[in-house]
């Protein structure tokens, strides 16, 4: 199995700061990356999938980069609406595994 | 819209199994997609439990390959899921949701279901 690695696992910030996530493969997984957003209570929402293409209605302030085995999700200036935890998963093969996440919370 | 709903019970047995059904709406499950499962355990991460094509290939989460059966009813644009011998490890929100190749667009609401006697 594919494993994937996030970091941090916890991050604390302000509304309005820039924020990176990291995804790492335990082996290459070409641009086979998907991100999602996921808050209390609710189903994840896909963010980003391809590794870098926007979902549709996803706002633009949401961004994805990476391929091979580093990915990265950037928030350019995040918003109240963002505090969540933020989940990567592979689609390159079987079975198709989720990063353990990365929460997101109000400094 | 497509919209994705899970149903069955909330409460199964140890050693029994569990199942669940995913009715689909605002997209015909023959027209394509792979339809899955996923799952979380409370408090923890996102767990993936198998995939189904419209066509009937399948595909399992070696982890749970034992003890799963995805199915899929084009007729009634619904598929299911079947976990057998359950354990109070099983003990999730299960959610059905709509795969591409790329990513996971379309999810349930998630359903809870406990393992307990």
């Amino acid at each position: 199995d594919i494993q994937l690695t996030q970091s941090p696992s916890f991050l604390s910030a302000s509304v309005g700061d820039r924020v990176t996530i990291t995804c790492r493969a335990s082996q290459g997984i070409s641009s086979y990356l998907a991100w999602y957003q996921q808050k209390p209570g609710k189903a994840p929402k896909l963010l980003i999938y391809a590794a870098s293409t926007l979902q549709s209605g996803v706002p633009s302030r949401f961004s994805g980069s990476g391929s091979g085995t580093e990915f990265t999700l950037t928030i350019s200036s995040l918003q109240p609406e963002d505090f969540a935890t933020y989940y990567c998963q592979q689609l390159n093969s079987y079975p198709f595994t989720f990063g353990p996440g990365t929460k997101v919370d109000i400094k | 819209q497509v919209q994705l709903q899970e149903s069955g019970p909330g409460l199964v047995k140890p050693s029994e199994t569990l199942s669940l059904t995913c009715a689909v709406s605002g997209y015909s499950i023959s027209s394509g997609y792979y339809w899955g499962w996923i799952r979380q355990p409370p408090g923890k991460g996102l767990e993936w439990i198998g995939s189904i094509y419209h066509s009937g290939s399948t595909y399992y989460n070696p982890s749970l390959k034992s003890r799963v059966t995805i199915s899929v009813d084009t007729s009634k644009n619904q598929f299911s899921l079947k976990l057998s011998s359950v354990t109070a490890a099983d003990t999730a929100v299960y959610y059905c949701a709509r795969q591409f190749r790329f990513g996971t667009d379309y999810w349930g609401q998630g359903t809870l279901v406990t393992v307990s006697s």
